[in-house]
């Protein structure tokens, strides 16, 4: 249990335009999903909480123009780069959280996209 | 505010040597802590978690953990070493209103890396 799924897995796109990576939970409700950047050999850098129904909140720093994030349904989160740049390239990665008892929540991680823009 | 620190980001044993990567937190509130492990170019998988239940900590692939409160610490451990286990750990801290948007956010370490020689 407790799936998570990326869409696509690789892209390779031209500066200028916009790419959407896709971020399912497959077997459960996540009403919040947290969307994470990984530069090589580094950790996670905590880009935005997604939540559904209502506006992400972006962490400092991450331009809100620049990454849309979109949380349509329980199951579904989008993050769309707007107008990539080469710096733009990395490994996006997503995940769902499963609320526990007491605010123990736990969160599941998709397999990640590969983004390189030329 | 929350921080983790990983001592030693490269780590190499023999593989059935015992394994033990380092993980320090530092929180305002009782912490609630994670480990998770990264193949190559893939998402993160949950090795095991501490919610403030027992302080040793069994999780998947025969890893534990050991919560100590006096030491700021939750060391992973695993005593016999696969080729496989070859990875890159990360440690995680949560922590009860420490919100992003109305869920727990995860502050990570900068990872371990895990090699094991035949």
């Amino acid at each position: 249990g407790a799936v998570v799924s990326q869409h696509p897995s690789r892209v390779i796109c031209k500066s200028g335009t916009s790419v959407k990576i896709e971020c399912r939970s497959l077997d459960f409700q996540a009403t919040t999903m947290f969307w994470y950047r990984q530069f090589p050999k580094k950790s996670l850098m905590l880009m935005a909480t997604s939540n559904e129904g209502s506006k992400a909140t972006y962490e400092q720093g991450v331009e809100k123009d620049k990454f849309l994030i979109n949380h349509a349904s329980l199951t579904l989160s989008t993050l769309t780069v707007t107008s990539a740049q080469p710096e733009d390239s990395s490994f996006y990665i997503c995940s769902a959280t499963i609320r526990g008892p007491a605010s123990t929540d736990t969160q599941y991680f998709g397999p990640g996209t590969r983004l390189t823009v030329l | 505010a929350q921080s983790v620190t990983q001592l030693g980001s490269h780590v190499s044993v023999s593989e059935g040597a015992l394994v033990l990567l380092r993980c320090n937190y530092s929180s305002s509130v009782p912490p609630y802590l994670f480990w998770y492990v990264q193949y190559p170019n893939q998402g993160l998988q949950l090795l095991l978690k501490y919610t403030s239940a027992a302080t040793l900590v069994k999780g998947i692939n025969g890893f534990e953990a050991e919560f100590k409160k006096s030491e700021t610490s939750f060391h992973l451990t695993k005593p016999s070493a696969h080729m496989s286990d070859a990875a890159e750990y990360f440690c995680a801290v949560s922590a009860p209103g420490f919100f992003s948007g109305g869920y727990n956010k995860l502050i990570f370490g900068a990872g371990t890396r895990l090699a094991v020689h035949p």
